[in-house]
């Protein structure tokens, strides 16, 4: 069957690192892959779409990676602030009539 | 533009009691999708719909859940009757097609005392 997984242990890092967040995925073929940030309290937030004919992806301070052969994409946030503290989402998705699945979530903690 | 809108925001219930949740997804998205989101696990989507026709609803327990998609706009969940292991946050997302990005709402919290 399907799976996603993501690290279910809370990422603690300080101001100013890069934040590293994996995402492995088993028995998909996504076509492209999203991720989204989760706030306490509130519903997820789109940040990146990034596709398979993509090796990376930057906005800002965030760059995705995505590696077909690994079956896995990356996340990371650099020069890391209090306020990215969050739970972060992938989203690997197929074409087509695809449903959105997720994965757990990986929780981020930076302190100052 | 608006966002995803749900109502109510909190509900608190005794067991075997049903519930109802609302959705009105942002104007013009095709896609419509419900999550249940239990306290510190990812969303997992229930039924995912395309227009008024569902896509997908291999997760949603269907002895008890139920939903629907009136005219390809607003949704409803429901549940009936309630299980303690209903508790969870049941979140609403829409997007323009299938394949772009999902909004979400802010979700409703469901106590199932």
């Amino acid at each position: 069957s399907q799976k996603i997984e993501q690290n279910s242990e809370a990422l603690n890092i300080q101001e100013g690192k890069t934040a590293t967040l994996t995402c492995n995925y088993t028995n998909y073929s996504p076509a492209y892959l999203q991720w989204y940030r989760q706030d306490p309290g509130r519903g997820p937030v789109f940040l990146l779409l990034i596709r398979e004919n993509e090796k990376e992806k930057r906005k800002e301070r965030l760059k995705v990676t995505f590696d077909t052969t690994l079956k896995q994409s990356l996340f990371h946030i650099t020069a890391s602030q209090p306020a990215d503290s969050a739970t972060y989402l992938c989203a690997p998705r197929g074409t087509g009539f695809q449903k959105l699945v997720f994965g757990t979530g990986t929780r981020l903690l930076v302190s100052p | 533009e608006a966002g995803v809108a749900q109502s109510p925001r909190y509900k608190i219930i005794e067991k075997r009691q049903s519930v109802a949740f609302w959705c009105n997804p942002i104007s013009g998205h095709a896609t419509l999708y419900w999550y249940q989101q239990i306290l510190g696990q990812g969303p997992k989507l229930l039924i995912q719909f395309q227009n008024n026709g569902v896509v997908d609803d291999s997760q949603l327990p269907k002895d008890r859940f139920s939903a629907e998609r009136l005219k390809g706009v607003d949704s409803t969940l429901k549940i009936q009757p309630a299980k303690l292991e209903d508790s969870a946050v049941y979140l609403c997302a829409s997007s323009r097609a299938r394949d772009t990005e999902a909004f979400f709402g802010q979700g409703t919290r469901l106590t199932v005392v």
